[in-house]
């Protein structure tokens, strides 16, 4: 398995511009998320996913859009960047363990942002 | 919301000494989980541990669910060790983490 794999691993954009960070996974996780991680900071959870066709907002969700129309792809979709949005950007997806409500997540290599 | 503070937020070690760190959360929570963030960025899932304790090599963790606290323990410290740890803890539902702000370790040679 490759587990969670991101793309691109850097990237740099001109305020305004848009993009789409790519995440997928291969273990049939039903859940996925996506945070970012500020400097000093530990991370923050920006959308998630509970299973194909339905996401809700995290802690910081202004600026990102994301959709997921299959389980193992979840893109979060920047509109109009902005220089507040440079940042580290990590992928995560969960899946329950054998005891009933528990989930752990395993983590992607994450994507650097930059906005000019 | 659930509040995640670890202590302390920054550790100096030498090589082969030993550390614990400490992670306390505000409410019950049915997801704890540890990671190691590398250097270069990544993170390692460490331990998950909701409650009770689990070792894996020179690294062991203990959750007190009713107390609201979580302890990593690292033995003879390498400096390999070196990075942020966080802890982050979550509710009944997948998906979601409240991560703590870290505590970062520099081990010497």
């Amino acid at each position: 398995n490759a587990g969670v794999t991101q793309t691109p691993k850097f990237q740099v954009l001109k305020t305004g511009q848009s993009m789409t960070l790519q995440c997928a996974q291969d273990m049939n996780h039903e859940y996925m998320s996506w945070y970012r991680q500020d400097p000093g900071m530990g991370l923050r959870l920006i959308h998630y996913s509970v299973g194909a066709g339905i996401t809700d907002q995290g802690e910081v969700p202004n600026g990102y859009n994301v959709s997921r129309s299959t389980t193992e792809d979840f893109p979060l979709r920047l509109l109009s960047a902005a220089p507040s949005q440079t940042s580290v950007y990590f992928c995560a997806s969960s899946h329950q363990t054998s005891r009933d409500r528990e989930y752990e997540q395993y983590f992607g290599p994450g994507t650097r942002l930059t906005v000019t | 919301g659930i509040q995640v503070e670890q202590s302390p937020p920054d550790l100096i070690l030498q090589e082969g000494a030993n550390s614990t760190l400490r992670c306390n959360f505000s409410d019950s929570v049915n997801n704890l989980q540890w990671f190691h963030q590398n250097p270069w960025g990544q993170l390692i899932n460490l331990f998950y541990i909701p409650s009770g304790t689990k070792q894996n090599g020179r690294l062991s963790a203990t959750t007190v669910a009713t107390e609201r606290y979580s302890l990593l323990y690292i033995s003879s410290s390498q400096t390999t060790d070196s990075g942020v740890y966080f802890c982050a803890v979550g509710g009944n539902q997948g998906g979601k983490l409240i991560f703590g702000q870290g505590t970062e370790l520099s081990v010497k040679p």
